[in-house]
């Protein structure tokens, strides 16, 4: 595998289900990322980490919870969703810590749908 | 964080150059330029960045507005391949944090 690699492509789940979605990186970079892409909608920043660390939460709710154990592997632990969660959901990882020039290499998404 | 705007669309024919613009009224002196495009399907790429001059690579070239107010993203010669939403973003620090602050895009058409 190379590049960004995320699972599951696709996912369904009902408002009172209990998903993970995992993102894992081949590159070597420091730093990883969640991104919400909503139809009509900018990409919207949900977390970074810097070498494991959180270092950014853009006021997303808490049924959302990010992990990343070690630098090549950062998950997105789901627990009552609303319908208005549904989305791409996108993850991306940069060499360094996330500077001006860092150029940020992203995953497929995962398409997910909150029924 | 900077806001930027973007026409929702644009056209053009194959082998032809595409401009694509980019209004950033409220960047601020040290805030990026970067262009990311995404192809159905797929996640985002890279395609450029810049500060003040004007950058060239294998993909495109980005011409900054003296003033910063602007850019344009320009495609020497579209291929059917470059179909894509294209996304001007900046990258900023907020004070506690740095991050790139993408716009809603331009969906770039190219026909035969």
């Amino acid at each position: 595998e190379t590049g960004v690699t995320q699972t599951p492509r696709h996912l369904v789940m009902g408002m009172t289900n209990k998903k993970s979605l995992k993102c894992e990186q081949h590159l070597g970079h420091n730093a990883m990322y969640w991104y919400k892409q909503s139809a009509k909608k900018p990409l919207e920043l949900m977390f970074v980490y810097n070498f494991k660390e959180q270092t950014e939460n853009n006021s997303v709710p808490s049924r959302f919870s990010p992990e990343c154990p070690n630098s090549s592997h950062l998950f997105l632990h789901l627990h009552t969703l609303q319908p208005e969660d549904s989305a791409l959901y996108l993850c991306a990882s940069s060499p360094g810590v996330g500077g001006a020039e860092d150029t940020q290499y992203f995953g497929p998404g995962t398409r997910l749908t909150v029924l | 964080d900077a806001k930027t705007t973007q026409p929702n669309s644009m056209e053009s024919n194959e082998e032809e150059p595409v401009h694509l613009p980019c209004n950033h009224s409220t960047i601020s002196g040290t805030d990026y330029i970067h262009w990311y495009r995404q192809l159905p399907s797929q996640g985002p790429e890279y395609v450029i960045h810049g500060l003040t001059s004007n950058v060239n690579n294998r993909m495109a070239s980005l011409a900054i507005a003296e003033d910063r107010k602007s850019s344009t993203l320009i495609l020497h010669r579209a291929t059917l391949r470059d179909a894509a939403v294209y996304y001007c973003s900046t990258w900023g620090n907020t004070g506690t944090a740095s991050k790139l602050t993408f716009g809603t895009g331009t969906r770039l058409q190219v026909t035969l």
